[in-house]
């Protein structure tokens, strides 16, 4: 089973749409980020969270909320749906205290709003 | 502020050819530096890593030498192969701070039989 998984993995809404986008993992790691991905753009954070009562935005937060249901769980919400949403979503997750902190990423979640 | 700049895709090469992808950063301290591989279809995953002057990270045939005098983090193989076709991105985070990876664009590399 894999260790960062992500629901749904294809997505299409409508404009003025609420959506959530769904991160469980079981790796054990405190720390857990929310990415999106755009054609040449590389991968902007939108959200970050250190521990469960630990939330940050990122570069990208507008338009985005977020929710730290539990260690294991990482949930992205677009209130209000728009095209330029449109996107590849990655969530990610790391181990505090580490030398590296390398980071361990889902399959990713394609979210079309038209 | 920091940022990581990487050579433009696409990368085209037929197979067992020499692959280079340069990747320069800007800190604002002194980073780790990372390359992540993402395979079509998957997201992205660690390939190696280097975190002070002279290091040399390896994986899968690839390395990269971290050069702070140049700032530099370029990535190699001798010899590619087409299961090596991929997008490739650089990224370095800065510890102390705000400890998040700064990604660069990322570069395509097809590899033809």
């Amino acid at each position: 089973d894999a260790d960062v998984t992500q629901t749904p993995r294809n997505r299409i809404t409508k404009t003025g749409k609420r959506i959530m986008l769904e991160c469980s993992q079981t790796k054990g790691h405190d720390r857990m980020y929310w990415y999106r991905q755009d054609p040449g753009l590389g991968l902007q954070l939108i959200y970050y969270s250190f521990d469960v009562k630990d939330i940050n935005k990122g570069e990208i937060s507008d338009g985005y909320s977020v929710s730290r249901q539990a260690q294991a769980k990482f949930s992205l919400s677009l209130e209000s749906a728009i095209p330029n949403q449109t996107a590849l979503y990655f969530c990610a997750t790391s181990p505090s205290g580490s030398t590296y902190n390398e980071q361990f990423f889902g399959p990713g979640t394609r979210l079309t709003v038209l | 502020g920091n940022s990581v700049t990487q050579m433009e895709g696409p990368v085209t090469l037929s197979e067992e050819a020499f692959l280079t992808i340069n990747c320069t950063y800007t800190a604002t301290g002194y980073p780790s530096l990372f390359w992540y591989v993402q395979y079509p279809g998957e997201g992205l995953q660690l390939l190696l890593k280097a975190t002070k002057a002279d290091d040399k990270g390896s994986n899968k045939g690839f390395e990269a030498t971290y050069r702070k005098e140049t700032t530099s983090f370029h990535l190699e193989k001798g010899s590619v192969q087409v299961s090596d076709s991929a997008v490739y991105f650089c990224a370095l985070i800065l510890w102390g701070g705000s400890e998040k990876l700064v990604f660069g664009k990322g570069t395509k590399l097809t590899v033809n039989p």
